[in-house]
C-alpha cells in the first residue's frame, strides 16, 4: 500500500546528461516536496509545491527544476548533473492547513553521476 | 536563524534498555516538533509530533517530551529491540510555513 512512490529506485546518469526523477502519491495531499540528502547529512529542501504554487529555496541551483502536472505527480529535473549532485533524492507529501503536518516520504531515488 | 542539534555520537545500547535521544534548538520555540525514523537507503518515516503547548506524547514504546524552557525535546524508546536500530531525525516547524528544519539525526544501535 505504498502511498508515495518514487521511480526509479536507483538512477545512474552521466555527467551533464539530463535526468528526470518521478514521484506519485495516492494520498491526495496538497503539498509535494523534493529533498536532497547526502550521506550522514540532514535532508535539504530543494523546493515544494503547494497545490500548483511552486516554492523554490533560495540556495537551490538553477540546474534543478520541478514540474507538478497534477495533484498526484511531481517530477524533479536535473538539467546538467554534476558529480556533486550524486545523492539520495526524496519526495514527500503533506496535507497542509488541515492540522496534519506530518510528512510522508517515498523510498527515495539514489542518483549516481559518472 | 533556527538551528537544531542532535546527539552527534552514535548511541549503542543493550536490548531491553531505554534509549534516550536529544534534540536541542536555538532561538525561538517552534510551533511543533517531529521525530522521524530513517533506515539506510530509505526515506524517513514519521513517528511522533509534539506541539509547543504539550509536555509529553506517547505512542506504544515511544515517548517524546518538549521543554520550551530548556529548548529541548527528548525521544525515548523503552524496552528497546534490535529492530529499533536506525537513525532518528528531529525536525521542527515555526508553524507559519510549510517547511521543516531538520537535525542531522542520531544513529541508534540496539545490541542483542
Amino acid at each position: 500500500d505504498a502511498m508515495v512512490i518514487q521511480n526509479p529506485r536507483y538512477q545512474v546518469t552521466q555527467f551533464g546528461k539530463p535526468v528526470t526523477l518521478s514521484c506519485s502519491q495516492t494520498l491526495n495531499h496538497n503539498v509535494m516536496y523534493w529533498y536532497q540528502q547526502k550521506s550522514s547529512q540532514a535532508p535539504k529542501l530543494l523546493f515544494h509545491y503547494y497545490d500548483k504554487d511552486f516554492n523554490n529555496e533560495a540556495d537551490t541551483p538553477d540546474n534543478f527544476q520541478s514540474r507538478r502536472p497534477n495533484t498526484s505527480f511531481c517530477f524533479l529535473d536535473i538539467r546538467s548533473p554534476g558529480l556533486g549532485d550524486a545523492a539520495m533524492y526524496l519526495c514527500a507529501t503533506s496535507n497542509w492547513g488541515l492540522g496534519d503536518e506530518k510528512l510522508f516520504f517515498g523510498s527515495g531515488t539514489q542518483l549516481s553521476v559518472l | 536563524s533556527q538551528k537544531i542539534e542532535q546527539n552527534s555520537e552514535a548511541l549503542n545500547i543493550q536490548e531491553g534498555k531505554t534509549a534516550t535521544l536529544t534534540c536541542n534548538y536555538t532561538n525561538y520555540s517552534p510551533a511543533y516538533l517531529q521525530w522521524y525514523r530513517q533506515d539506510p537507503g530509505r526515506g524517513p518515516v514519521f513517528l511522533l509530533l509534539i506541539r509547543e503547548n504539550e509536555k509529553e506524547k506517547r505512542k506504544e514504546r515511544l515517548k517524546v517530551t518538549f521543554d520550551t524552557t530548556l529548548k529541548q525535546s527528548l525521544f525515548h524508546i523503552t524496552a528497546s529491540q534490535p529492530a529499533d536500530s536506525a537513525t532518528y531525525l528531529c525536525a521542527l516547524s515555526t508553524g507559519n510555513n510549510r517547511k521543516l528544519i531538520w537535525g542531522l539525526g542520531t544513529s541508534l544501535a540496539v545490541n542483542p
